[in-house]
């Protein structure tokens, strides 16, 4: 069964350092996600992209983050200074259409921030 | 805007006994209800989705899930619980736009 992986599984970064985080979704599938879940709190919306754009962001996604699908299989979320309060497992996912959906979830990429 | 509450933050439950995790959400508009489990240092997994048709859905691994439009629940359920079922579950709910609104989760804990 296909799945969504990412990459690391685990992060570790100075505070002030750039890191990106990687994800290869589903193949057919054309709306991608990234989501955070700080430890001890809910899942958390960041974006979703679709046709090359964001389609959509949270507050939480401010000039500090962004998004690329650098080529046909990755999608990428960089964070170009990291903060102590980004510490969170940063979850990607995928579908094939929007909203009735069900979206497919990675592993996770754990970030700590020092 | 969609939110989900998820009232219990932890469940205990002796093996094979039923159980009953609950999901409350608002929304002003129509929604589509998702049950995600969460095994330890794992992603999130689908175990059931409600889109329409039936309010009772069932899922992978026994369990179920009932939506009831003038509550607004879709409380999961599974009527005998393994040990094996110990994880975090999170309902989400999504409507107007692709995003996921996630519950606070339930930590199910079934003991021997």
């Amino acid at each position: 069964e296909p799945e969504v992986t990412q990459t690391p599984s685990h992060q570790v970064t100075q505070m002030g350092q750039e890191v990106i985080l990687r994800c290869v979704p589903i193949s057919n599938h054309l709306y991608f996600y990234w989501y955070r879940q700080i430890l001890g709190q809910k899942v958390e919306f960041l974006v979703s992209f679709y046709n090359n754009e964001i389609s959509e962001k949270s507050e939480i996604f401010d000039d500090q983050f962004s998004v690329e699908r650098p080529d046909g299989s990755n999608f990428t979320l960089k964070i170009r200074s990291t903060k102590l309060e980004d510490s969170a497992m940063y979850f990607c996912a995928s579908s094939a259409g929007q909203r009735r959906n069900t979206q497919y979830f990675g592993p996770g990429t754990r970030l700590t921030v020092l | 805007a969609q939110s989900v509450t998820q009232l219990d933050s932890q469940v205990p439950v002796f093996e094979e006994a039923p159980v009953e995790l609950r999901c409350n959400y608002s929304s002003s508009v129509s929604v589509y209800l998702f049950w995600y489990v969460q095994y330890p240092n794992q992603g999130l997994q689908l175990l059931l989705k409600y889109l329409s048709g039936s309010t009772l859905v069932k899922g992978i691994n026994g369990f179920e899930a009932e939506f009831n439009k003038s509550q607004t629940s879709f409380h999961l359920r599974k009527p005998s619980v393994h040990i094996s079922d110990t994880a975090e579950y999170f309902c989400a709910v999504s409507g107007n736009f692709n995003k996921f609104y996630f519950g606070s989760g339930t930590k199910l804990n079934v003991k021997p």
